[in-house]
């Protein structure tokens, strides 16, 4: 069966310092890899998708990039945060583009 | 632009009652929708999805409804129990050169009285 891991659960961080959240994905191949960002009592917000590896679409302007260095890891990054950027990250994977997709567990990100 | 939206942000039922959640969207290119739960501090899981194909899909407990004509979604939950307390949102996705990418609405807090 398949499952998605997200690492760290949790995590304060000062403004500028920099992050990097990890998403793993186990029993599949070639999924199509996903972050979102959720603010407190909102929706989720998607921020990069990837296809393939080395493969990235930034859907929204800031200051956060997503790389994939291997099938199934997916990197979320900043150089510097911002207040603006506390949240929780969400990965998530679907087996194409037309079907369900599959959540991490997440991770609280609170910059102060 | 696309939106989804709900129309109910709370929910409060006792438990045994059937809950019904409700959703609009507004791009009628949509083809294929998504119904998750999320409870606190966790990520969402997956519940029922449905294509524009179809007017109504039933899982265990769960039947999900659509109406193009309206462009209206709607999650009916029978028997409704504690353990069904969480945030419900609809997704939709509006297929072709979307990617895949899922539009979420705001999401209904869903309350389950013992």
């Amino acid at each position: 069966s398949q499952t998605i891991h997200q690492w760290p659960a949790t995590l304060v961080q000062p403004v500028g310092s920099p992050l990097s959240l990890e998403c793993t994905v186990e029993g599949t191949s070639n999924p199509n890899l996903y972050w979102y960002r959720q603010a407190a009592g909102r929706g989720l917000q998607l921020l990069f998708y990837s296809v393939g590896i080395g493969q990235i679409s930034s859907e929204v302007p800031q200051n956060l990039s997503a790389s994939r260095p291997q099938d199934r890891q997916f990197i979320l990054s900043s150089k510097k945060l911002l207040l603006s950027d506390s949240g929780f990250y969400l990965c998530a994977w679907s087996v194409g583009w037309d079907r369900e997709q599959f959540f991490g567990p997440g991770t609280r990100l609170t910059v102060l | 632009g696309e939106s989804v939206g709900l129309h109910l942000p709370t929910l409060s039922v006792q438990e045994g009652d059937n809950s019904i959640i409700n959703c609009a969207y507004s791009n009628s290119a949509s083809d294929y929708f998504i119904w998750y739960k999320q409870e606190s501090g966790k990520g969402p899981q997956f519940i029922i999805d449905i294509r524009s194909n179809m007017d109504k899909r039933q899982g265990q407990r769960v039947t999900v409804l659509l109406n193009k004509t309206v462009k209206h979604l709607s999650l009916q939950i029978a028997a409704t129990q504690p353990g069904d307390s969480a945030v419900y949102f609809c997704a939709e996705n509006a297929g072709g050169t979307s990617y895949g990418k899922l539009t979420f609405g705001q999401g209904t807090i869903l309350t389950v009285h013992p």
